[in-house]
């Protein structure tokens, strides 16, 4: 069956960088798009980016534009977000999910916390 | 972005009671290729979010069949026919027609 399993969040200080990561398995990795989100302690949901099955097709919101970019790994069926300068609104649980559209299957999430 | 606006934000239910949620968005989810990208994830407390329906109407496998989802356009609702203690929770809509994708602001759903 299709299983994420997101890791990397950590508590940093604003303006620090950090990566995190999304492994896939259950399913040909290379053959699907795939989505990261964001959620805010007690709120609702941010779709932040996607990543083509090749790597080639990109695509950011506006609120993470020029500071996360999102990679991958075919080989090693692994995801990735890098984020810079990161700033305490960034705080937040931290989900990728199969496909660009439809979202059918989520991680169970991993949290970044930025805080002075 | 498309905005996508829920209602209600919060709904009390009976349970064996029927309950729907209405998503509205800002502009037409009919995407090209004739398909319209409207759906219903539930995030139960503590969870991560789980897809219910996708294209507006087609249940994922697993999901109970008193679920259902209908609409077209603009205007798109989740039904619970009879709503079971576990159902509690946060229903969000998101259209995926217009990337970014964007997400309703939830409807928490409690007994």
């Amino acid at each position: 069956q299709v299983q994420l399993v997101e890791s990397g969040g950590a508590l940093v200080t604003p303006g620090e960088s950090l990566r995190l990561s999304c492994a896939a398995s259950g399913f040909t990795f290379s053959d699907f798009y795939m989505t990261w989100i964001r959620q805010a302690p007690g709120k609702g949901l941010e779709w932040l980016s996607y990543i083509s099955g090749s790597g080639s097709d990109v695509f950011y919101a506006d609120s993470v534009k020029g500071r996360f970019s999102i990679s991958r790994d075919n080989a090693k069926n692994a995801l990735y977000l890098q984020m810079n300068s990161l700033r305490v609104e960034d705080t937040a649980l931290y989900y990728c999910a199969r496909t660009a559209r439809e979202l059918d299957s989520w991680g169970q999430g991993t949290l970044l916390t930025v805080s002075s | 972005d498309v905005v996508m606006t829920q209602s209600p934000l919060s709904l009390p239910v009976t349970l064996g009671q029927p309950a729907s949620i209405s998503c509205r968005s800002s502009q037409s989810l009919v995407y090209s290729n004739g398909n319209t990208y409207l759906s219903w994830f539930q995030q139960r407390p503590g969870q991560s979010p789980r897809r219910l329906i996708y294209k507006v109407s087609n249940r994922d496998s697993g999901v109970p069949d008193r679920f259902s989802g209908s609409g077209s356009g603009t205007d798109f609702t989740l039904k619970i026919s009879r709503v079971e203690a576990e159902d509690v929770g946060v229903y969000y809509c998101m259209q995926g027609t217009h990337l970014p994708g964007t997400f309703g602001q939830g409807t928490k759903v409690e007994i």
